[in-house]
């Protein structure tokens, strides 16, 4: 089976930069996800790792080694919108999407 | 351009009744998912539909089903409601049958069972 482990909470101050982690246990997976989730809303799209290394789309990065089965998100520039759960996700060959407990972040002024 | 819709937004009902949940993927998208989200926890896989045939299920009872119309929109069904079936149930659609692709989620149905 898959499991995939977030941190629970974290906490950021405005402007300043946050990495999230997600280590997962799969034996192969064709991609991972990251998905943003405002209270009371749907998750939406943020990035996507297929090949090991960065994926950069404006403040937010994603990273991904597969042979140490670890990704994180890197926020920069911190924004008090920014104040949501953080879900990591990967999608096992020949199954659906797994998705991880989520990261809930809170950013202070 | 209009994205997944789902409906109704809020739900209550009682222990042993049966609900139907409805969603209108993204024109164009023909794949269709369904996701249960406890409070607190990330959503969990129930259902994947493309072009009308199952091409997944997660590890749920028989109670939940769910079908595909002509047209890509999606119906999940629930029989004998239990307490633990309050969640948030959401739908995703995506343009491919492929685990490579980007879901797009509604803003989903939220169940409460009394």
């Amino acid at each position: 089976g898959q499991n995939i482990d977030q941190p629970t909470e974290m906490t950021a101050t405005e402007g300043a930069i946050v990495q999230i982690n997600c280590t997962y246990q799969t034996s192969g997976f064709n991609g991972l996800f990251w998905y943003q989730q405002h209270a009371g809303e749907a998750p939406t799209f943020l990035s996507y790792n297929v090949l090991d290394g960065l994926e950069e789309k404006g403040r937010f990065s994603s990273f991904l080694s597969r042979s140490k089965g670890y990704s994180y998100l890197l926020l920069k520039e911190l924004q008090m919108k920014d104040s949501a759960s953080y879900l990591c996700a990967v999608t096992p060959y020949g199954q659906n999407f797994v998705f991880g407990p989520g990261t809930r972040l809170s950013v202070l002024p | 351009d209009a994205g997944v819709t789902q409906s109704p937004t809020h739900l209550i009902k009682t222990r042993g009744q049966h609900v139907t949940l409805r969603c209108s993927p993204i024109s164009g998208h023909k794949s269709v998912s369904w996701y249960q989200q406890v409070l607190g926890q990330g959503p969990q896989f129930i259902f994947q539909y493309y072009e009308k045939e199952e091409r997944g299920r997660g590890n749920f009872p028989d109670r939940f089903s769910a079908r595909q119309f002509p047209n890509y929109s999606s119906e999940l069904n629930v029989n004998a409601l239990l307490l633990g079936d309050s969640a948030l149930y959401l739908c995703a659609s995506s343009s491919l049958d492929s685990s490579n692709q980007p879901q797009h989620f509604g803003d989903g149905t939220r169940l409460s069972i009394l």
